[in-house]
């Protein structure tokens, strides 16, 4: 374990479906990441949250919403996924504000297959 | 907008060689994240440079960021076949170039 976790670590779900991926970091780190990584695109940047605040959306479709409710948590509800959207996606943490000296911590990753 | 770019994508080696992986940035960076993935699994933090001439090294490999080029090199001495992984480079923002996939062959 890196002192990140994410659950479930695999999720099948249907088009119609609605679920939620979940991050958990017990690091006393400020922000917190989503990432997708794909065969397609490697390593995709999706949303960041500094201090609880969103700071970044990288232009992701809406049917991905994130929740931060605390500097521990992170949250990704997913509805009316498409197949493409099947990936593995990635949470990490970082201690946040300005320069990370000591890099990010990425979680275990949750294998998402839409059908 | 930022691009990151590694090279070579895929790189098959022989036990006992050195070769060197690249990694080239478009925009000024001041910190250069080295990671490496075993498949399956998650991405673990190799090293951190957070100056321009930073040499980091551990074990059989070394890392060095030159700002001015926007370029960091991973070096990879003597490999051995536990090197076998994918290995990323991220900027600043954590934007990450696409990888490079390293087997190393007896």
């Amino acid at each position: 374990e890196t002192g990140v976790t994410q659950t479930p670590r695999h999720l099948v779900m249907g088009m119609t479906n609605k679920k939620s991926l979940k991050c958990e970091q017990h690091l006393g780190h400020n922000a917190m990441y989503w990432y997708k990584q794909s065969a397609k695109k490697p390593l995709e940047l999706m949303f960041v949250y500094n201090f609880k605040e969103q700071t970044e959306n990288n232009s992701v479709p809406s049917r991905f919403s994130p929740e931060c409710p605390n500097s521990s948590h992170l949250f990704l509800h997913l509805h009316t996924l498409q197949p493409e959207d099947s990936a593995l996606y990635l949470c990490a943490s970082s201690q946040g504000g300005t320069g990370e000296r000591y890099g990010y911590t990425f979680g275990s990753g949750t294998r998402l297959t839409v059908v | 907008e930022l691009k990151v770019e590694q090279n070579p994508l895929f790189l098959s080696m022989q036990e006992g060689k050195n070769y060197t992986i690249y990694c080239n940035y478009s925009t000024t960076s001041d910190r250069l994240y080295w990671y490496r993935q075993d498949p399956g699994k998650s991405l673990e933090s190799l090293f951190v440079l957070l100056s321009n001439g930073a040499v980091k090294q551990e074990g059989r490999l070394m890392a060095s960021l030159d700002t001015k080029a926007r370029l960091s090199t991973l070096h990879i001495t003597a490999a051995v076949h536990d090197l076998s992984a994918t290995y990323f480079c991220a900027v600043d923002d954590m934007r990450f170039g696409a990888g490079t996939r390293l087997t190393v062959k007896p």
